[in-house]
């Protein structure tokens, strides 16, 4: 069981938008800057979003992140076949005294 | 070319010992953190353990304290990750990753570059 929650799987057409949320508490997401990764299995994560809705250089801006308290949440606009992937949140937890991740959402592209 | 390379994964059996390292090249090793992530087969990510730039701060999981050893060579510009008394449990891919800030290893917690992983066994 994951402290940070995501739902597991998320589906959209090309060129729709889709919502990835990461709920968690005060001691995280609520005390922490989230950061958002991608990846495609088989191959090692990447940075999507640091700083809760800072984009590293290379990312497009149809990825966007924000952060409302005890909930954060990752939108993607524009889909593409190439968006396909497992996206994690991740975030320090002060309480824990270390960082956490979420248990990963499947986004498909249909 | 900025770039991570783990090395030392393999089969091991439960109770044994394996010894992680990571080689980082294209940036200046000390001036930023470091730390370990894992991902059991079919499962999501998982902090191992984190150690800020001049290698005087650690922090670890839980699930490896006591078990796991994070340490730094600077001067050969290598992460390592001393895994003792491995259990079934600690069989993944270990992935190196750089952070971005090189005292506090907590803040800010997100890293930018990550190795390809090597993977471990534990497995009699």
């Amino acid at each position: 069981q994951s402290v940070l929650t995501q739902p597991p799987s998320v589906s959209a057409a090309p060129g729709q938008r889709v919502t990835i949320s990461c709920s968690g508490g005060s001691s995280n997401v609520g005390s922490s800057h989230v950061s958002w990764y991608h990846q495609v299995p088989g191959t090692a994560p990447r940075l999507l979003i640091y700083g809760n809705d800072k984009r590293p250089s290379g990312i497009p801006d149809r990825f966007s992140g924000s952060n409302s308290g005890t909930s954060a949440t990752l939108v993607i606009t524009g889909l593409q076949t190439g968006d396909e992937a497992v996206y994690y949140c991740g975030a320090w937890d002060v309480s824990l005294i270390g960082g956490v991740f979420g248990g990963g959402t499947r986004l498909t592209v249909l | 070319e900025v770039q991570l390379l783990e090395s030392g994964g393999g089969l091991v059996q439960p109770g044994g010992s394996l010894r992680l390292s990571c080689a980082a090249s294209g940036f200046t090793f000390i001036t930023y953190a470091m730390s370990w992530v894992r991902q059991a087969p079919g499962r999501g990510l998982e902090w191992v353990s984190s150690i800020n730039g001049p290698g005087g701060s650690t922090y670890s999981s839980d699930s490896v304290k006591g078990r796991f050893t994070i340490s730094r060579d600077n001067s050969k510009n290598t992460l390592y990750l001393q895994m003792n008394f491995l259990r079934a449990e600690d069989t993944a891919v270990y992935y190196c990753a750089k952070q971005t800030e090189a005292y506090d290893s907590t803040w800010p917690w997100y890293f930018d570059l990550w190795g390809r992983g090597t993977l471990v066994t534990v497995s009699s």
